[in-house]
């Protein structure tokens, strides 16, 4: 059974840019979670999706946005970029819910934002 | 607002060595408490859940316990091999959460010695 799946792994944008990166969870979880990893932040909640709603957003900027499709696979874009964007971004996908249920995390998408 | 503390941040045990990492939260009112992995530049990696109902979890030489009247849990890591070194975070989704926002703490970096 596959992971759950991030693309592109690793991409450099200059500031001003936009970004989208892609999340495929694993088959058959219908939620789909981001979060942003910095070395002074920590994990931060991005925003979380279920079957194509967006249930929960985190203290982000409207420059942070995302989507869900029909068949679960998420994407999350961020405008305008800036150097404080640069982060490692993780998606976790959760079979209903992932109030009581476990998440499963992908290898993230490491942003370098110049 | 929900804060998760993990002391310490960083722990070096030689090979062999039975350890704890402690993990504390600031409100009792939770789902779920997980405990994750992550290896360096990589993703997170799901060890142990524990709904707020149960009182312990265990998986291989992982136990997981969980005092939610108190705010803490404990990860306990039998015979500690160097392959176990990694950052190990512990999050929980509070109760009044819609949409699996998880509070991570900051961390412990675990380095064991050969």
């Amino acid at each position: 059974k596959a992971g759950v799946t991030q693309t592109p792994r690793y991409l450099i944008k200059t500031r001003g840019q936009q970004v989208t990166l892609s999340c495929s969870p694993i088959s058959g979880h219908r939620s789909v979670s981001w979060y942003q990893q910095t070395p002074g932040q920590g994990l931060q909640f991005l925003f979380e999706y279920f079957s194509e709603t967006q249930r929960n957003k985190g203290n982000f900027p409207g420059r942070f946005s995302g989507r869900q499709f029909s068949n679960s696979r998420s994407e999350m874009n961020v405008s305008t970029l800036e150097l404080g964007d640069s982060a490692l971004y993780l998606c976790a996908s959760s079979l209903v819910t992932p109030n009581t249920g476990e998440l499963f995390f992908g290898e993230g998408s490491r942003l370098t934002v110049l | 607002k929900q804060e998760v503390t993990q002391i310490p941040a960083a722990l070096s045990v030689p090979e062999g060595e039975n350890l704890v990492l402690n993990c504390s939260f600031t409100d009792s009112a939770i789902y779920n408490l997980q405990w994750f992995r992550q290896d360096p530049g990589k993703g997170l990696t799901s060890l142990l859940l524990i709904q707020s109902s149960q009182r312990e979890q265990t998986s291989g030489r992982l136990n997981a316990s969980l005092d939610k009247s108190s705010g803490r849990s404990t990860l306990y890591i039998a015979a500690s091999q160097p392959g176990d070194s990694a950052t190990y975070l512990c999050a929980v989704i509070p109760l009044y959460n819609q949409g699996g926002k998880l509070i991570f703490g900051q961390g412990t970096e675990l380095s064991v010695k050969p």
